[in-house]
Parts: structure tokens; sequence; C-alpha cells
């Protein structure tokens, strides 16, 4: 099956940072990757939507200057907290789509997460 | 703005017993609906994708329905084993289709020796 991968696993930094997390889809091109962020004993929320090439969508709410998105190639997506602080700690998850060949929605593999704790 | 709710939040069963989780969506318009499994830490395995046209689909000992008019699905586990303690998510894409996915609020199950 497809694999995604992410890097880090795990990351401490000090406030005041920029940490940056990649996403690698590693045998399939991903037409579009997905940033996500889950708080302890919470579900995932989608905080940006990036395709190759091109600018990243954000949700409401989410800064995109502080939450940087680069998608540079088919199979590489990188998120870079800037200026992190305490309350940025989190669960990031990346997923990586492509087509499935049915009508809506592609099929989307995500990868193992980054804990991001920022003292 | 469609809205996932998971009941229980969380469930704790002796090993051996059959359980239902349960996943309600208020925008019933949805191509399909998957159910995810997420361990303490980790990132998701998919575990059953019900397309729209569904009504069900079968892994193992895994059976999710999918009752679309209602806004409802469910996850059946049969015959429980330690093995399956971890946090079920499901999530729909949006009603206009596309990628993004809503995920719901999640059940913990602790499967007990």
């Amino acid at each position: 099956g497809a694999v995604v991968s992410q890097h880090p696993s795990r990351v401490i930094c000090k406030s005041g940072t920029s940490v940056k997390i990649e996403c690698r889809s590693l045998d399939f091109q991903a037409t579009t990757m997905f940033w996500y962020r889950q708080f302890p004993k919470q579900s995932l929320m989608l905080m940006a939507t990036s395709n190759e090439g091109s600018k990243a969508t954000y949700e409401q709410g989410v800064e995109k200057d502080k939450f940087l998105i680069n998608h540079a190639s088919l199979t590489l997506s990188t998120l870079t907290v800037t200026s992190a602080h305490p309350e940025d700690s989190s669960f990031y998850i990346c997923s990586a789509g492509t087509p499935s060949g049915g009508i809506g929605t592609d099929t989307q593999y995500f990868g193992p997460g980054t804990r991001l704790t920022v003292l | 703005k469609q809205e996932v709710t998971q009941i229980p939040a969380a469930l704790s069963v002796p090993e051996g017993e059959n359980l239902v989780l349960n996943c309600s969506f208020t925008d019933s318009a949805i191509y399909n609906l998957q159910w995810f499994r997420q361990d303490p830490g980790k990132g998701l395995t998919s575990l059953l994708l019900i397309q729209s046209s569904q009504r069900e689909q079968t892994s193992g000992r895994l059976n999710a329905s999918l009752d679309k008019s209602s806004g409802r699905s469910t996850l059946y586990i049969a015959a429980s084993q330690p093995g399956d303690s971890a946090t079920y998510l499901c999530a729909v894409p949006p009603s206009g289709g596309g990628n993004k996915l809503t995920f719901g609020t999640g059940t913990q199950l602790k499967v007990e020796l």
C-alpha cells in the first residue's frame, strides 16, 4: 500500500524558534497533501490543503503566516511553524492524496504524525 | 457545515465481546464514509471505506454500515481483542465533493483481558 512518512516524529524546541516538518509520499505521487493538527484526546482538525506548485489553501482561523506550507514536488510537502509558542504544541499529521478514479474524492494516506512540544 | 459526532466517547469492554461504535453526520449528501484507527501517539490507519451507494463493508472482524438517509454509520467489531484497543475515528468528505475530510470526535476503545 501507499506509504507516507513524516520527519521528525518528535521535536522539542524553545519558544520563538521555527520548526519545519516534512511529509513525503514514498511510493506514489501525491496530487494533494493535507495538514492536520490534533490536541490531546481530540479529533483531527484540518489546517490547510496544499497542491504541488501552488499556494496552500488554509482553513478558517489558521494563520497562514504562522504555519507556512510549501509543496515543492509531488512527493514532498513541508509545514513550518514560525516563531513557535507553547500553545502551538500539538500532534501534527499530514496526509497525501491520489486520485482514486471515483467521483468526488481522492484516496488519502496518512503519515505517522509529528509531536511538537514548545517549551 | 458538516458536523460529525461519535458515541460513545470512550468504551471499555472485556475481551471477546462484540461491540458497536456509532458515527453521526449532519449533512447526508456524502460520497463516502471512512473509518480509521489511531493508536496512541500514532497516525491513522484506514480500516474501511463505504461508498454512498453501499450499505456495508466488511474486513475480517470489522463490519461497517452506512445509512445516508438517517446520517449514521456503525462500526461493528466482533470478538474483540486487547489489540483492538485504540481510538476509532469516522470521517466524511464534503457534500459537494472534494478531498477535505471532516473527522468525528472519536471513540476511545479499551479491550481488557
